[in-house]
């Protein structure tokens, strides 16, 4: 059990172009999803914590207007990319909990998702 | 949370055990020690917490020393599949807690 996916797996966009990334829990409710960014050859860092129902609260340095994040199921959160750039090319990752004291409120990780922006 | 500190790489002869130290001299009393391992292009993989008593589970054992300053994951049988980054992370158990990975440490399992 606690399965999470993301979709898609890879990404390749033009400059200026807007991508979604969709993270989900299969076989449980999330209440929480965070998601990470994870540069070549270095470690994990998060973006942006969400909780369902209500706004994301982002890590500083993160700009909220430019990574979009919706969670608006206890299954779905989707982090939107917006006028990606080379820069923005990344491995992306989701992980999501769900309820406190409950067999899933440890974080379970998605497969990762590529951006490679030209 | 408190920081931790791990070797940047190791290795490992196939079948034989796994040792990974981490210190974290500043833990706080309400914080576990939790080890994920990470492998190439792929998500984190959780493999196991504890607080002070050692802890085992089907894919390996953790150590805390008593002043529970530092801890030792440990792979008893590493396989070539084992190699990855292994990241030791101290944090209060809170399912609203985000994660803070370090460098951790990249394990090579050689034939």
């Amino acid at each position: 059990g606690a399965v999470v996916s993301q979709h898609p797996s890879w990404v390749i966009c033009k400059s200026g172009t807007s991508v979604k990334i969709e993270c989900r829990s299969l076989d449980f409710q999330a209440t929480t999803m965070f998601w990470y960014r994870q540069f070549p050859k270095q470690s994990l860092m998060l973006m942006a914590t969400s909780n369902e129902g209500s706004k994301a609260t982002y890590e500083q340095g993160v700009e909220k207007d430019k990574f979009l994040i919706n969670h608006a199921s206890l299954t779905l959160s989707t982090l939107t990319v917006t006028s990606a750039h080379p820069e923005d090319s990344s491995f992306y990752i989701c992980s999501a909990s769900g309820l406190a004291g409950g067999p899933t409120d440890e974080q379970f990780f998605g497969p990762g998702t590529r951006l490679t922006v030209l | 949370d408190a920081k931790t500190t791990q070797p940047t790489s190791m290795d490992c002869a196939e079948g034989r055990a796994a040792n990974l130290p981490c210190n974290h001299s500043t833990i706080s009393g309400n914080e576990y020690v939790y080890w994920y391992r990470q492998i190439h292009s792929q998500g984190p993989q959780y493999i196991i917490h504890g607080l002070k008593n050692n802890e085992t589970n089907e894919m390996a054992s953790l150590i805390i020393t008593e002043d529970r300053k530092s801890s030792t994951l440990i792979l008893p049988h590493a396989t070539l599949r084992d190699t990855a980054v292994y990241y030791c992370i101290v944090r209060v158990k809170n399912a609203g807690n985000m994660l803070t990975f370090g460098g951790g440490t990249r394990l090579m399992v050689k034939p």
